[in-house]
């Protein structure tokens, strides 16, 4: 079974300083990929970040960018200067290639606050 | 970037009645669409995936005569509440693959906020 594991289940980091959310999952798939979304308030789901099982170089989008660890099934995403903009609920996700049964495992989520 | 509409954003209807709503990609085919409920604070949970021109498949406890779904096209599907009740009220969502996207990410709509009273 595939599972993604969030344990952080709330966070807060201070405007202008550097957080970082965790995310081990379990899959026995070879081709896979794994994303961070960010669900503000409005609740509209936005994409942060993916990164490919079969790259091994860390994906980067601006500040945002990951730590992943393929062998310890580590996927986590570090926020640098952290925005009052980036409040919200972030998700970790793992996507399956498996025959016709291709779907999104989600975790439980980490709510970050940032203080200003 | 791909574009996901849901439609009604916000709806509240009485107990016993149907509500429908709508997802559509604006610009890219979907095969694949994906329909999730969203409790308060918690993650988004599958529902069911929608393939065109075939019937949805359902997650284990949905039960698929009380949400119906239809993708008729390559650019719609609905997601049809029957005979809502109290407990059917939540946030639902759904999201979009692109045809022939190989691992790409789900784009997702709005959501719609259902209030059955």
């Amino acid at each position: 079974a595939q599972t993604v594991t969030q344990s952080q289940p709330e966070m807060s980091v201070q405007e202008a300083e550097t957080v970082t959310l965790s995310c081990t999952y379990d899959t026995s798939e070879s081709d896979y990929y794994l994303f961070w979304y960010k669900q503000p308030p409005s609740r509209q789901m936005i994409l942060v970040i993916r990164q490919e099982a079969y790259k091994q170089q860390n994906a980067t989008e601006n500040r945002f960018s990951v730590n992943f660890q393929k062998a310890a099934k580590s996927f986590s995403l570090k926020i640098s200067d952290s925005q009052l903009g980036d409040a919200a609920m972030y998700f970790c996700a793992l996507f399956y290639n498996a025959g016709n049964n291709r779907k999104l495992i989600w975790g439980l989520g980490t709510s970050l606050a940032v203080n200003p | 970037g791909a574009v996901v509409s849901q439609h009604p954003s916000r709806v509240i209807c009485k107990s016993g009645t149907s509500v429908k709503i709508e997802c559509r990609s604006l610009d890219f085919q979907a095969t694949t669409m994906f329909w999730y409920r969203q409790f308060p604070k918690q993650s988004l949970m599958l529902m069911a995936t929608s393939n065109e021109g075939s019937k949805a498949t359902y997650e284990q406890g949905v039960e698929k005569d009380k949400f119906l779904i239809n993708h008729a096209s390559l650019t719609l599907s609905t997601l049809t509440v029957t005979s809502a009740h109290p407990e059917d009220s939540s946030f639902y969502i759904c999201s979009a693959r692109r045809t022939g996207g190989e691992g790409t990410e789900a784009f997702f709509g709005q959501g719609t906020r259902l209030t059955v009273v």
